[in-house]
């Protein structure tokens, strides 16, 4: 238990559909990270939030859409999707103190998508 | 940001100390070096940060020269536990962008 919770583990939707994954932290962290993995490949740094603020894309096709509503949740939201969307998505969080992030990133356990 | 190098995959057997190395040529000076484990279908797990010399938790140390353009992550006694992929990773303080290399696989053979 890392105090990050991701819902839905698992998702599998078409091309056409419209799907949300959400993250949740129990930390009283301030920072909030989507991480792309695909099959045996690193991570893939998609978005960084920073007390609700976007402060990172890391030029994500417009089909994800993020959306962080408060600094414990955040969300990814995601419409007209390609099989190659297909991967595991991490959500992470971190602790900025006196505007210094301590660099340790705290990772849930992921959602795996399938898109058919 | 540093870009990070590591070996792709690494075998050992149990009861073995294992060393990855990373370099990290492009270092800056307010970067930290933070080392993840990661499981298949699990997220990364922080396993030690340092900036510079020597750091020693209860699972690892990690050695940094004084030129700071590698480290090495040493897992003592390892077991079949200890397979998973790590990675070597560089931030900068103050910021929110942490770029993951290609990790390296570890796989404990019994």
């Amino acid at each position: 238990e890392t105090g990050v919770t991701q819902t839905p583990r698992h998702l599998v939707m078409g091309m056409t559909n419209k799907k949300s994954l959400k993250c949740e932290q129990h930390l009283g962290h301030n920072a909030m990270y989507w991480y792309k993995q695909s099959a045996k490949k690193p991570l893939e740094l998609m978005f960084v939030y920073n007390f609700k603020e976007q402060t990172e894309n890391n030029s994500v096709p417009s089909r994800f859409s993020p959306e962080c509503p408060n600094s414990s949740h955040l969300f990814l939201h995601l419409h007209t999707l390609q099989p190659e969307d297909s991967a595991l998505y991490l959500c992470a969080s971190s602790q900025a103190s006196g505007g210094r992030n301590t660099g340790e990133l705290f990772f849930g356990e992921g959602s795996r998508l399938t898109v058919l | 940001l540093a870009k990070t190098t590591q070996p792709i995959s690494m075998d050992s057997y149990e009861g073995q100390e294992v060393n990855i190395t990373c370099s990290h040529n492009n270092i800056a000076t307010n970067d930290y070096i933070t080392w993840y484990q990661q499981f298949p279908s699990q997220g990364p797990r922080f396993i030690i940060q340092g900036y510079k010399t020597k750091v020693t938790n209860e699972v690892a140390s990690l050695f940094i020269p004084a030129d700071r353009k590698s480290s090495t992550l040493s897992l003592p006694r390892v077991s079949l536990s200890d397979t998973a992929v790590y990675y070597c990773l560089v931030g900068v303080r103050g910021t929110y962008k942490y770029i993951f290399g290609t990790g390296t696989r570890l796989k404990v053979l019994a």
